[in-house]
Protein backbone atom coordinates (compact mmCIF):
# COMPACT_ATOMS: atom_id res chain seq x y z
CA UNK A 1 0.00 0.00 0.00
CA UNK A 2 0.90 3.81 -0.35
CA UNK A 3 3.50 4.76 2.26
CA UNK A 4 4.47 8.38 3.28
CA UNK A 5 7.20 9.11 5.20
CA UNK A 6 8.21 12.42 7.02
CA UNK A 7 11.41 13.10 8.03
CA UNK A 8 12.73 14.47 10.55
CA UNK A 9 10.42 13.30 13.35
CA UNK A 10 12.04 16.40 15.32
CA UNK A 11 13.89 19.45 15.09
CA UNK A 12 15.12 21.96 17.31
CA UNK A 13 16.13 25.50 16.51
CA UNK A 14 16.84 28.65 18.06
CA UNK A 15 14.03 31.23 17.58
CA UNK A 16 15.09 32.78 13.94
CA UNK A 17 16.24 30.38 12.10
CA UNK A 18 14.96 28.21 9.24
CA UNK A 19 12.99 25.36 9.21
CA UNK A 20 12.05 22.40 6.68
CA UNK A 21 10.40 19.28 7.05
CA UNK A 22 9.98 16.55 4.07
CA UNK A 23 7.40 14.42 2.38
CA UNK A 24 8.04 11.15 0.45
CA UNK A 25 5.41 9.18 -1.07
CA UNK A 26 6.07 5.73 -2.79
CA UNK A 27 3.45 6.60 -5.27
CA UNK A 28 2.42 9.28 -7.27
CA UNK A 29 0.11 11.33 -5.63
CA UNK A 30 -3.02 13.81 -7.26
CA UNK A 31 -2.62 15.71 -4.60
CA UNK A 32 -1.03 16.49 -0.79
CA UNK A 33 -2.05 18.74 1.90
CA UNK A 34 -0.34 19.74 5.38
CA UNK A 35 -1.77 20.35 8.80
CA UNK A 36 -0.38 21.90 12.03
CA UNK A 37 -1.76 20.57 15.40
CA UNK A 38 -0.62 22.48 18.59
CA UNK A 39 0.73 20.62 21.44
CA UNK A 40 -2.78 19.24 22.88
CA UNK A 41 -4.55 20.17 20.47
CA UNK A 42 -5.94 19.05 16.97
CA UNK A 43 -4.55 18.93 13.31
CA UNK A 44 -5.34 22.13 11.16
CA UNK A 45 -5.32 22.39 7.89
CA UNK A 46 -3.13 24.54 6.16
CA UNK A 47 -2.85 23.99 2.44
CA UNK A 48 -3.31 21.92 -0.10
CA UNK A 49 -0.98 21.48 -3.28
CA UNK A 50 -1.96 19.57 -6.87
CA UNK A 51 0.03 20.68 -9.68
CA UNK A 52 3.61 19.54 -10.35
CA UNK A 53 6.10 21.70 -8.95
CA UNK A 54 3.56 23.76 -7.40
CA UNK A 55 4.76 26.21 -4.57
CA UNK A 56 2.27 28.33 -2.34
CA UNK A 57 3.37 30.49 0.41
CA UNK A 58 1.63 32.22 3.29
CA UNK A 59 3.82 34.35 5.27
CA UNK A 60 6.64 32.79 6.30
CA UNK A 61 5.84 29.50 5.12
CA UNK A 62 6.28 28.05 1.97
CA UNK A 63 5.03 24.60 0.61
CA UNK A 64 6.73 22.71 -2.82
CA UNK A 65 5.18 19.78 -4.43
CA UNK A 66 7.73 17.92 -6.05
CA UNK A 67 7.80 17.63 -9.98
CA UNK A 68 7.08 14.11 -9.89
CA UNK A 69 4.32 14.24 -7.33
CA UNK A 70 6.29 12.29 -4.89
CA UNK A 71 7.57 14.17 -2.89
CA UNK A 72 6.75 18.09 -0.83
CA UNK A 73 8.48 20.02 1.37
CA UNK A 74 7.54 22.34 4.37
CA UNK A 75 10.11 26.00 5.01
CA UNK A 76 9.19 28.28 7.82
CA UNK A 77 11.53 30.86 7.59
CA UNK A 78 13.17 33.05 10.41
CA UNK A 79 11.15 31.06 13.34
CA UNK A 80 9.11 31.52 16.03
CA UNK A 81 7.35 30.28 18.96
CA UNK A 82 3.80 30.36 17.73
CA UNK A 83 5.11 28.04 15.09
CA UNK A 84 5.65 24.86 17.88
CA UNK A 85 3.85 22.23 16.95
CA UNK A 86 3.84 18.78 14.74
CA UNK A 87 3.67 19.32 11.00
CA UNK A 88 1.83 16.51 9.20
CA UNK A 89 1.72 15.74 5.65
CA UNK A 90 -1.03 13.92 3.78
CA UNK A 91 -0.64 12.66 0.45
CA UNK A 92 -3.80 10.94 -1.78
CA UNK A 93 -3.45 8.79 -4.88
CA UNK A 94 -5.55 8.82 -7.91
CA UNK A 95 -8.86 6.93 -7.03
CA UNK A 96 -8.40 6.82 -3.30
CA UNK A 97 -10.17 8.58 -0.73
CA UNK A 98 -8.21 8.22 2.24
CA UNK A 99 -5.16 10.63 2.75
CA UNK A 100 -1.59 8.71 3.81
CA UNK A 101 -0.45 10.73 6.65
CA UNK A 102 2.80 11.11 7.51
CA UNK A 103 4.05 10.26 10.80
CA UNK A 104 4.94 14.26 11.38
CA UNK A 105 7.60 16.92 11.95
CA UNK A 106 7.47 18.25 15.64
CA UNK A 107 9.06 21.37 15.51
CA UNK A 108 10.48 23.16 18.91
CA UNK A 109 11.25 27.10 18.98
CA UNK A 110 13.97 27.89 21.77
CA UNK A 111 13.53 31.55 22.58
CA UNK B 1 -19.50 29.38 12.07
CA UNK B 2 -19.76 25.95 13.81
CA UNK B 3 -16.77 23.44 12.72
CA UNK B 4 -16.77 19.83 13.32
CA UNK B 5 -17.73 19.16 16.48
CA UNK B 6 -16.54 16.02 18.89
CA UNK B 7 -18.33 15.03 22.45
CA UNK B 8 -16.81 14.47 24.73
CA UNK B 9 -13.62 16.15 24.97
CA UNK B 10 -12.63 13.64 27.61
CA UNK B 11 -13.52 10.46 28.41
CA UNK B 12 -12.80 8.09 31.54
CA UNK B 13 -13.63 4.70 31.23
CA UNK B 14 -12.26 1.39 33.53
CA UNK B 15 -11.15 -1.68 31.59
CA UNK B 16 -14.35 -3.75 29.96
CA UNK B 17 -17.10 -0.31 29.67
CA UNK B 18 -17.84 0.87 26.58
CA UNK B 19 -17.29 4.10 24.97
CA UNK B 20 -19.16 6.13 23.04
CA UNK B 21 -17.33 9.05 20.79
CA UNK B 22 -19.85 11.24 19.02
CA UNK B 23 -18.93 13.55 15.62
CA UNK B 24 -21.09 15.78 14.17
CA UNK B 25 -19.51 17.21 10.78
CA UNK B 26 -19.21 20.48 10.02
CA UNK B 27 -22.34 21.90 8.04
CA UNK B 28 -22.63 21.18 4.25
CA UNK B 29 -20.31 17.91 4.83
CA UNK B 30 -21.67 14.20 4.05
CA UNK B 31 -18.07 12.55 4.57
CA UNK B 32 -16.88 11.90 8.56
CA UNK B 33 -13.50 9.79 9.05
CA UNK B 34 -12.09 8.49 12.26
CA UNK B 35 -8.66 8.53 13.22
CA UNK B 36 -6.99 7.55 15.85
CA UNK B 37 -3.55 9.17 17.69
CA UNK B 38 -1.48 7.52 20.01
CA UNK B 39 0.70 10.19 21.91
CA UNK B 40 4.22 10.75 20.03
CA UNK B 41 3.04 9.61 16.75
CA UNK B 42 0.85 10.22 13.63
CA UNK B 43 -3.04 9.79 12.68
CA UNK B 44 -4.00 6.15 11.79
CA UNK B 45 -6.78 6.12 9.53
CA UNK B 46 -9.48 3.91 11.45
CA UNK B 47 -13.77 4.15 9.21
CA UNK B 48 -14.79 6.20 6.34
CA UNK B 49 -18.81 7.18 6.24
CA UNK B 50 -21.05 8.73 4.69
CA UNK B 51 -24.71 9.18 5.89
CA UNK B 52 -25.81 5.56 6.83
CA UNK B 53 -23.13 3.97 4.87
CA UNK B 54 -19.80 2.77 5.90
CA UNK B 55 -17.21 2.85 3.55
CA UNK B 56 -13.88 1.57 4.64
CA UNK B 57 -13.55 0.56 7.53
CA UNK B 58 -10.09 -0.92 6.96
CA UNK B 59 -8.31 0.64 9.69
CA UNK B 60 -10.65 -0.35 12.23
CA UNK B 61 -10.33 -3.58 14.20
CA UNK B 62 -12.90 -6.23 13.79
CA UNK B 63 -13.48 -6.69 17.36
CA UNK B 64 -15.29 -4.28 20.21
CA UNK B 65 -14.91 -1.64 17.63
CA UNK B 66 -17.50 -0.22 15.38
CA UNK B 67 -18.83 3.12 13.95
CA UNK B 68 -21.69 4.32 12.64
CA UNK B 69 -23.25 7.74 10.70
CA UNK B 70 -26.85 7.71 11.04
CA UNK B 71 -29.30 9.90 8.85
CA UNK B 72 -30.17 11.72 11.49
CA UNK B 73 -27.50 13.03 14.09
CA UNK B 74 -23.74 12.60 14.81
CA UNK B 75 -21.54 9.70 14.48
CA UNK B 76 -20.93 7.31 17.20
CA UNK B 77 -17.48 5.29 16.96
CA UNK B 78 -18.40 2.69 19.49
CA UNK B 79 -15.56 0.89 21.73
CA UNK B 80 -16.86 -2.14 23.60
CA UNK B 81 -14.88 -3.92 26.53
CA UNK B 82 -12.04 -1.11 26.39
CA UNK B 83 -8.46 -1.91 27.41
CA UNK B 84 -5.82 -0.02 28.26
CA UNK B 85 -4.47 -0.18 24.94
CA UNK B 86 -7.29 1.86 23.53
CA UNK B 87 -6.44 4.87 25.30
CA UNK B 88 -5.47 7.62 23.23
CA UNK B 89 -6.56 10.67 21.05
CA UNK B 90 -9.35 9.94 18.82
CA UNK B 91 -10.28 12.49 15.90
CA UNK B 92 -13.35 12.83 13.57
CA UNK B 93 -12.60 14.99 10.40
CA UNK B 94 -15.28 15.89 7.79
CA UNK B 95 -14.75 16.61 4.33
CA UNK B 96 -17.41 17.82 1.62
CA UNK B 97 -18.81 15.92 -1.62
CA UNK B 98 -15.82 15.57 -3.74
CA UNK B 99 -13.55 13.51 -1.68
CA UNK B 100 -10.62 13.24 -4.14
CA UNK B 101 -10.02 17.14 -3.90
CA UNK B 102 -11.86 18.28 -0.42
CA UNK B 103 -9.81 18.92 2.83
CA UNK B 104 -10.71 17.15 5.79
CA UNK B 105 -11.50 19.58 8.60
CA UNK B 106 -10.98 18.03 11.65
CA UNK B 107 -12.53 18.28 15.37
CA UNK B 108 -10.86 18.62 18.98
CA UNK B 109 -11.03 14.95 19.62
CA UNK B 110 -11.90 12.96 22.29
CA UNK B 111 -9.20 11.51 24.43
CA UNK B 112 -10.01 8.01 25.81
CA UNK B 113 -8.47 7.27 29.00
CA UNK B 114 -8.64 3.66 29.70
CA UNK B 115 -8.09 3.00 33.98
Amino acid sequence: GQQVMQIPQYQHVQEGEDFTTYCNSSTTLSNIQWYKQRPGGHPVFLIQLVKSGEVKKQKRLTFQFGEAKKNSSLHITATQTTDVGTYFCAGLSGGSYIPTFGRGTSLIVHP
Amino acid sequence: NAGVMQNPRHLVRRRGQEARLRCSPMKGHSHVYWYRQLPEEGLKFMVYLQKENIIDESGMPKERFSAEFPKEGPSILRIQQVVRGDSAAYFCASSGTDVSTDTQYFGPGTRLTVL
